[in-house]
């Protein structure tokens, strides 16, 4: 059965820390994908990047950076430097072709930057 | 840039109302998500449409329907509103590569 596992509820950093958000996912099909999304305050779910599972090179966009191993499971975020306008809920999703690529959650992980 | 739009931010109701939330994408797209949020549950799928006219039933599509007459809208619909139905209730649709777009959320009180 498909599963998203953040086992991180919550997590608090001091600005210009690194953090790193880890995520583990479980799925029998080879072909799927995998996202973050960020939940701001004001509440709206904010697609960051997308991962298909064919493709284990790791990306770096500004400040932020996945780490994607099959290997593993394992699709984690790293942000560098961190910003107080990074404090929102961060949630990792898996979609895979045998579920009609219906998006599964994970419980997200509050992050927390203090100035 | 891609968009969708919910018809409110935020909602108050009454306990028995029929209750409609409205969601439009400019994107020509043809599959579309309601989701709802709850503290501790994490974000479950209601319904979701794969054409006009196409329906299925998500995870927890007790006491709600849905409406997709147009492509570019899905209306979700609480037929007689309740109290556990208060939530936060978010709208998607699925663009390139499986990837679904958001909407802003309405958050819906039930009284």
């Amino acid at each position: 059965a498909q599963k998203v596992t953040q086992a991180q509820t919550e997590i608090s950093v001091v600005e210009k820390e690194d953090v790193t958000l880890d995520c583990v996912y479980e799925t029998r099909d080879t072909t799927y994908y995998l996202f973050w999304y960020k939940q701001p305050p004001s509440g709206e779910l904010v697609f960051l990047i997308r991962r298909n599972s064919f493709d284990e090179q790791n990306e770096i966009s500004g400040r932020y950076s996945w780490n994607f191993q099959k290997s593993t499971s394992s699709f984690n975020f790293t942000i560098t430097a961190s910003q107080v306008v990074d404090s929102a809920v961060y949630f990792c999703a898996l979609s895979e072709v045998d579920s009609s690529y219906k998006l599964i959650f994970g419980s997200g992980t509050r992050l927390l930057v203090r100035p | 840039d891609v968009k969708v739009t919910q018809s409110s931010r935020y909602l108050v109701k009454r306990t028995g109302e029929k209750v409609f939330l409205e969601c439009v994408q400019d994107m020509d797209h043809e599959n579309m998500f309601w989701y709802r949020q709850d503290p501790g549950l994490g974000l479950r799928l209601i319904y979701f449409s794969y054409d006009v006219k196409m329906k299925e039933k998500g995870d927890i599509p007790e006491g709600y329907s849905v409406s997709r007459e147009k492509k570019e809208r899905f209306s979700l619909i609480l037929e007689s509103a309740s109290t556990n139905q208060t939530s936060m209730y978010l709208c998607a649709h699925r663009g390139a590569e499986e990837t679904q777009y958001f909407g802003p959320g309405t958050r819906l009180l039930v009284l």
